[in-house]
């Protein structure tokens, strides 16, 4: 069945180093959708991408969906405490049209 | 306010039993979701519901069940025959291909 991995899983940094978190699915999707879940919260929806090569940005979030729409990733400049959580990435695609979620991202941040 | 509710926040259970997770959102959203998450892990799809009184099973939907009579509401039981039950239990709503708005969560812990 369709899959969507994301890599890293974890990612430990220091406060104001920039952080990357990338998506990649076994099949093309119509969308991808970002969402946010801090510790012990529920996700959050952050954005959504569905043309292919699409590029937008939220201060200091830039989102970005692959040539191919099989892909995404998630770029954070100058990370800050508040940016902690799990970050997950989620696509439309295949027969079904349900919302397929990644596998996530755990982002900490060390002041 | 426009929302998500679930209740309870955290629920005690012994083996054996059955019980039922709430799940109510006032978004006038058609389609409902239940998801399973397990720690350091992703969301996996229990059930879903498009629109009152059909749902279809996700990918790990055994050991559940789920009704949906009403729009504004989608209960999740989780039966004696589910080996596993711990988790945290997110429901979510959400328009048709759109962003998903979750609720706070269920803790359930299988004594």
């Amino acid at each position: 069945g369709q899959q969507v991995m994301q890599i890293p899983q974890y990612q430990h940094v220091q406060e104001g180093e920039d952080f990357t978190t990338y998506c990649n699915s076994s099949t093309t999707l119509s969308n991808i959708q970002w969402y946010k879940q801090r510790p012990g919260g529920h996700p959050v929806f952050l954005i959504q991408l569905v043309k292919s090569g699409e590029v937008k940005k939220q201060k200091r979030l830039t989102f970005q969906f692959g040539e191919a729409k099989k892909n995404s990733s998630l770029h954070i400049t100058a990370t800050q405490t508040t940016d902690v959580g799990t970050y997950f990435c989620a696509g439309y695609g295949g027969a079904t049209n349900k919302l397929i979620f990644g596998t996530g991202t755990l982002l900490a941040v060390q002041p | 306010d426009g929302g998500i509710t679930q209740s309870p926040k955290y629920l005690f259970r012994k083996e054996g039993q059955n019980v039922t997770l709430s799940c109510e959102q006032n978004l006038n959203h058609d389609a409902m979701y239940w998801y399973r998450q397990d720690p350091g892990q992703g969301l996996r799809l229990i059930y879903y519901s498009q629109i009152v009184n059909d749902f279809q099973k996700g990918d790990i939907a055994e050991g559940y069940s789920v009704s949906r009579e009403k729009k504004e509401s989608f209960p999740l039981t989780v039966t004696s025959a589910q080996k596993n039950p711990t988790a945290f239990y997110l429901c979510a709503s959400s328009p048709p291909s759109d962003e998903q708005f979750f609720g706070p969560g269920t803790r359930l812990t299988v004594l």
